[in-house]
């Protein structure tokens, strides 16, 4: 059963910041958060993970609350080639075999 | 890095035949896993392996599906006895078991359609 909740859709700028909000509430202590993206008819893509700090790459940010309830991918700058599904996805434990456990993903949308 | 690869990419069967797809990992990587994705919903996780040894099978793998990784290399899931509601995409991944912080790389997926 997915641990993670999104909203199923979202419009974003193109130029402009976005924002995908991510809930697992049920998250366990050993349990990372990882972001994955999907462009129709390919393979999920990997854009970033964290346990509880806030981490950056070249493609985004992740901000996680403090209690790790809740968690926030930005894209900082948002182009067309971003239109995607962007799943929040909890990764089990390495003694619980490492699965990436998906949700429903929010279907981001980047209008010019 | 060659990533990781799965073949055919797409597959068109009559209801009732059998089906075998081949996914090549990162050569490293030691763990492999299968997804399903069916239209408009997330992946869900079939079946894993470390190394050669098959470690977990959801109960979404049915008796019809079985799944092989000969020396811990490429890896084949075979679907017996087809079904329509096996039309789908399955998805490949691989990773390395090593630590707490490791990613994991997806191919690209074999589109199944049982007609």
């Amino acid at each position: 059963d997915a641990k993670t909740t999104q909203p199923p859709s979202m419009d974003c700028a193109e130029g402009r910041a976005a924002n995908l909000p991510c809930n697992h509430s049920t998250i366990s202590g050993n349990e990372y958060v990882y972001w994955y993206r999907q462009i129709h008819s390919q393979g999920p893509q990997y854009i970033i993970h964290g346990l509880k700090n806030n981490e950056t790459n070249e493609m985004a940010s992740l901000i996680i609350t403090e209690d790790r309830k809740s968690s926030t991918l930005i894209l900082p700058h948002a182009t067309l080639r971003d239109t995607a599904v962007y799943y929040c996805i909890v990764r089990l434990a390495y003694n619980q075999g490492g699965k990436l456990i998906f949700g429903q993903g929010t279907e981001l949308s980047v209008k010019p | 890095d060659t990533g990781v690869s799965q073949n055919p990419r797409h597959k068109i069967t009559k209801r009732g035949q059998n089906v075998t797809f081949r996914c090549d990992p990162i050569s490293e990587h030691n763990r492999l896993y299968w997804y399903r994705q069916t239209l408009g919903q997330g992946p869900e996780f079939l079946t894993y392996f470390q190394n050669e040894a098959q470690l977990e099978k959801s109960r979404l793998l049915s008796d019809r599906f079985s799944a092989e990784r000969p020396k811990g290399s490429f890896s084949t899931l075979e679907i017996q006895r087809t079904e329509q509601g096996d039309s789908a995409m399955y998805l490949c991944a691989s990773s390395l078991a090593r630590g707490q912080n490791y990613g994991y790389t997806f191919g690209s997926g074999t589109r199944l359609t049982v007609v």
